[in-house]
């Protein structure tokens, strides 16, 4: 079946620290891919997307490319800012569905320390 | 539009009572999603609606849940005889199925403790 695994957390970093955090998927065919972030408080928003191999989503200097060799789609950021503490969660939604339903990998926590 | 409005916002129940949430989309929105967050995990799919017409729903979703959209509009998920076990967070989102990706907007949630 269809799934997403993101790599643990929680990931503390000092503030303007490189960020990494890691999101394999599982899918059949060709879905799209989505990261989330969730504020302490709030809902889920969507960060950035990609909906095929080789895109680069991007938002907010958050980047993240489509790589179907390695069914990745790691998260990235250059230069992190306190304000970017939060939940980050990695989603595909298949390709082949017509539902909408986004599945969901665990979640990675971000604490970035002044 | 404020986006996606769920009410309440808190719950504490005691075991064996009946809950009710609620969920306003937003308003163009064709499609609305339920999900239930668990702590340390991500949200996982209960079901979802297009109008008011309830196509899916996960095997998650015991027959002690129930989820309604009347008139395409805001919806409800009542979860009669509560254990412990649906300690969680619902989420609620909606979205517009005439695009071919279409962003889902989330609520802020309604948390579920069990007591």
């Amino acid at each position: 079946g269809n799934s997403v695994t993101q790599m643990e957390g929680p990931v503390t970093l000092s503030e303007e620290a490189f960020l990494t955090i890691n999101c394999t998927y599982t899918a059949t065919g060709y879905p799209s891919l989505f990261w989330y972030v969730q504020y302490p408080g709030e809902g889920l928003q969507l960060l950035l997307k990609a909906t095929k191999a080789d895109d680069k989503g991007s938002n907010k200097g958050f980047e993240a490319t489509y790589r179907k060799e390695t069914t990745s789609f790691h998260l990235e950021k250059g230069s992190v800012q306190v304000s970017d503490s939060a939940v980050y969660f990695c989603a595909l939604l298949h390709g082949s569905s017509n539902t909408g339903k986004l599945i969901f990998g665990q979640g990675t926590t971000l604490q970035v320390k002044p | 539009d404020t986006g996606v409005s769920q009410n309440p916002r808190h719950k504490i129940t005691k075991r064996g009572q009946n809950v009710t949430f609620r969920c306003d989309p937003i308003s163009e929105h064709n499609r609305l999603y339920w999900y239930r967050q668990t702590l340390g995990q991500g949200p996982e799919f209960l079901t979802y609606f297009q109008n008011e017409a309830q196509l899916e729903k996960s095997r998650l979703l015991s027959d002690r849940f129930s989820a309604e959209r009347p008139k395409g509009s805001f919806s409800t998920l009542e979860i009669q005889r509560t254990e412990q076990g649906d300690s969680a967070m619902y989420l609620c989102a909606s979205s517009q199925y005439r695009h071919r990706y279409p962003e889902a907007f989330f609520g802020q949630g309604t948390r579920l403790t069990v007591v």
